[in-house]
């Protein structure tokens, strides 16, 4: 089966502009989570969502946005790009339950690159 | 809020060394706690887990042991191989907060033959 896919592998913006990455989950999971990694560092928290509706928020700016699709997959927007914005973007997909953890299968990232 | 905690590196052992990466942690609740690595130029894969006080994760020669009483899980393996160079990351789940990870920053392992 395939993994968690993600496109595009690379992308370099300039400040000001918006930026679009797309994330498709593993067959069968149904809950999608985004994460910033900033060369250097761990990953960072943005987004959850299941069944379409956002059930997680990292604290980031209202300049990212996230959704996600009937077929389960998901994007992640960024408007109004920073030189700060200029990280790994990580996707992952999971089963999905309150009350316990359920594992995350990361993708292999999109490297944004803001100039 | 929740937080981790790792050495800073890089670590830089020969092969056949021993390693420990240590790692503590800030939580509420009982969290659930992990190790990914991630290789240079991929994405993170999930090395080991442990769910509870006292269980030990362990996987491909690494293990680690969730300790309650010291907020710890340190990662350990006996005779570490170039193959294990990479960057490795503790998180932890809040069980109560759906599959939000909180990771530690990382530390990077080299291993010289």
């Amino acid at each position: 089966d395939a993994g968690v896919t993600q496109s595009p592998t690379h992308l370099i913006k300039t400040r000001g502009q918006h930026v679009t990455l797309r994330c498709s989950p593993i067959s069968g999971h149904k809950s999608v989570s985004w994460y910033q990694q900033v060369l250097g560092q761990g990953p960072q928290f943005i987004f959850q969502y299941y069944e379409k509706e956002e059930r997680g928020r990292g604290n980031f700016p209202d300049r990212f946005s996230a959704r996600q699709f009937p077929n389960y997959s998901s994007e992640l927007n960024v408007n109004a790009l920073l030189l700060g914005d200029s990280a790994l973007y990580l996707c992952a997909s999971s089963f999905f339950t309150r009350s316990s953890y359920n594992e995350q299968f990361f993708g292999p990232g999109t490297r944004l690159t803001v100039l | 809020g929740d937080s981790v905690t790792q050495m800073e590196g890089p670590v830089t052992l020969s092969e056949e060394a021993f390693l420990t990466i240590n790692c503590t942690y800030t939580a509420t609740g009982y969290p659930s706690l992990f190790w990914y690595v991630q290789y240079p130029g991929e994405g993170l894969q999930l090395l080991l887990k442990a769910t509870k006080a006292d269980d030990k994760g362990s996987n491909k020669g690494f293990e680690a042991t969730y300790r309650k009483e010291t907020t710890s899980f340190h990662l350990e393996k006996g005779s570490v191989q170039v193959s294990d160079s990479a960057v490795y990351f503790c998180a932890l789940s809040d069980n109560n907060a759906g599959n939000m990870l909180t990771f530690g920053g990382g530390t990077r392992l080299m291993v010289k033959p």
